[in-house]
């Protein structure tokens, strides 16, 4: 399983685009790239999924640059309710007979008024 | 159509006794996987269940086994409680034989367990 880099912490202001980077450099070519939203006492959710290049949908955006090295999570105009634990996972999510998601520590996104 | 159901939504214990802890998949997932997240961190696999058996399982203890019933609903026991297994365990349910349409697993709301 690759192992995922990113950062801790981040700021931001309502309105602002907000934009978390992750590192996997060790991707493996049947790899896919998740990336889950935590509240407190919740359980994560599934927020957007991608192989290569962009992918959005209707709560964010995914690119994927052409050596899938890294990924960058995009959440337009962000509100105070998107502070949430945000994290990246890299797996052969297709594989069928068994596989698990690797949770790494998340960045934890503030947004203030 | 429900999501993943967890039970019970908080649960205290004493050192030295056994749990069980309960998950329904969301309708049509066959795949139940268990996770243990302590306070201010990611959450980490303990294993997961398909077919009703056993196929991945992360760095736990046999102190933590489960089960699958026929109906794909889970459980999780842990016995010979520890201080230090007081956490939030999440159960998260998936499709096994994947498909174009549903990559991601569906999250329960957790079980909060306290070991005192």
């Amino acid at each position: 399983l690759a192992k995922t880099t990113q950062p801790i912490s981040m700021d931001s202001y309502e309105g602002q685009e907000v934009n978390i980077t992750c590192s996997h450099n060790n991707i493996a070519t049947n790899d896919y790239i998740t990336w889950y939203q935590q509240f407190p006492s919740q359980g994560p959710r599934f927020i957007i999924q991608g192989y290569k290049t962009k992918v959005t949908n209707e709560v964010a955006s995914l690119f994927i640059p052409a050596d899938r090295k890294s990924s960058t999570l995009s959440l337009p105009r962000v509100s105070l309710s998107d502070t949430a634990v945000y994290y990246c996972l890299v797996g052969d999510m297709k594989r069928t007979g068994g596989f698990k998601t690797i949770f790494g520590a998340g960045t934890r996104l503030f947004v203030k008024a | 159509d429900a999501g993943v159901t967890q039970s019970p939504t908080h649960l205290i214990k004493t050192r030295g006794q056994q749990v069980t802890l309960r998950c329904s998949p969301k309708s049509g997932h066959d795949t139940v996987s268990w996770y243990q997240q302590a306070l201010g961190q990611g959450p980490q696999f303990i294993f997961q269940y398909y077919e009703e058996e056993e196929r991945q399982r992360g760095n736990f203890p046999d102190r933590f086994s489960g089960h699958q019933f026929p109906n794909y609903s889970s459980e999780l026991n842990v016995n010979a409680l520890l201080l230090g297994d007081s956490a939030l365990y999440l159960c998260a349910s998936s499709w096994g034989q994947r498909s174009e349409l549903d990559y991601g697993y569906t999250f329960g709301s957790g079980t909060r367990l306290t070991v005192v």
